[in-house]
């Protein structure tokens, strides 16, 4: 099975620090899927972004951006000047011809 | 528009008895599947269907079953539960496989 792999199990920062959440994977795919998911406590998965494997372009959203390089197979996400209400298990996720697959995600605390 | 709707939220089933997890949306989604989520696992992919009639298995599909007779319902079937089924179970849509996938709220189910 082609992997992703999140390395940082649990993350904790203060208030207003930046953080970045580290994700790489393995592909034999030509055409594939990056994508991030938030898992607050509460439990539901929420979609993040999408990023396409001919689409290198890094893309800011707010506090939140994404880095991707496939030459190093990785797309990694940053959140700038981070908030307690960002603490939640990020999962980024593959999308090839073999489905979707998870990395085992990153516990995110964000401490007052 | 509800999305994509799981019923039910909780259940707690004996070993060897037998149940369906109901998965359904409105979005007109071709694509819908089915994944779990153990501690330090991730989501691992169950079963999934590219749309109405066509369903394909994931990486855990022992013990479950699916079928996909119209382009709303996609329901999971457990043929005997066991303990080592014990976990919380997401449906997921896409309109396409490239898009983003949109998840239902989850379903807690312990298998005593």
């Amino acid at each position: 099975a082609q992997k992703v792999t999140q390395a940082q199990t649990e993350i904790s920062v203060v208030e207003k620090e930046d953080v970045t959440l580290d994700c790489v994977y393995e592909t034999r795919d030509t055409t594939y899927y990056l994508f991030w998911y938030k898992q607050p406590p509460s439990g539901e998965l929420v979609f993040l972004i999408r990023r396409n494997s001919f689409d290198e372009q890094n893309e800011i959203s707010g506090r939140y951006s994404w880095n991707f390089q496939k030459s190093t197979s990785s797309f990694n996400f940053t959140i700038t000047a981070s908030q307690v209400v960002d603490s939640a298990v990020y999962f980024c996720a593959r999308k090839g011809a073999d489905g979707l697959t998870f990395g085992k995600g990153t516990h995110l605390i964000i401490q007052p | 528009n509800a999305g994509v709707t799981q019923t039910p939220k909780f259940q707690v089933l004996k070993t060897g008895q037998s149940m369906t997890l109901q998965c359904a949306q409105d979005m007109n989604h071709e694509y819908m599947s089915w994944y779990r989520q153990d501690p330090g696992m991730g989501l691992r992919l169950i079963h999934y269907s590219v749309g109405a009639g066509i369903t394909d298995q994931g990486e855990v599909p022992n013990g479950y079953n699916v079928s996909r007779s119209t382009t709303e319902d996609f329901p999971l079937r457990l043929l005997s539960a066991a303990p080592s089924q014990t976990s919380v179970y997401f449906c997921a849509s896409s309109y396409t496989t490239a898009t983003g996938y949109t998840f239902g709220s989850g379903t807690r189910l312990t298998v005593v």
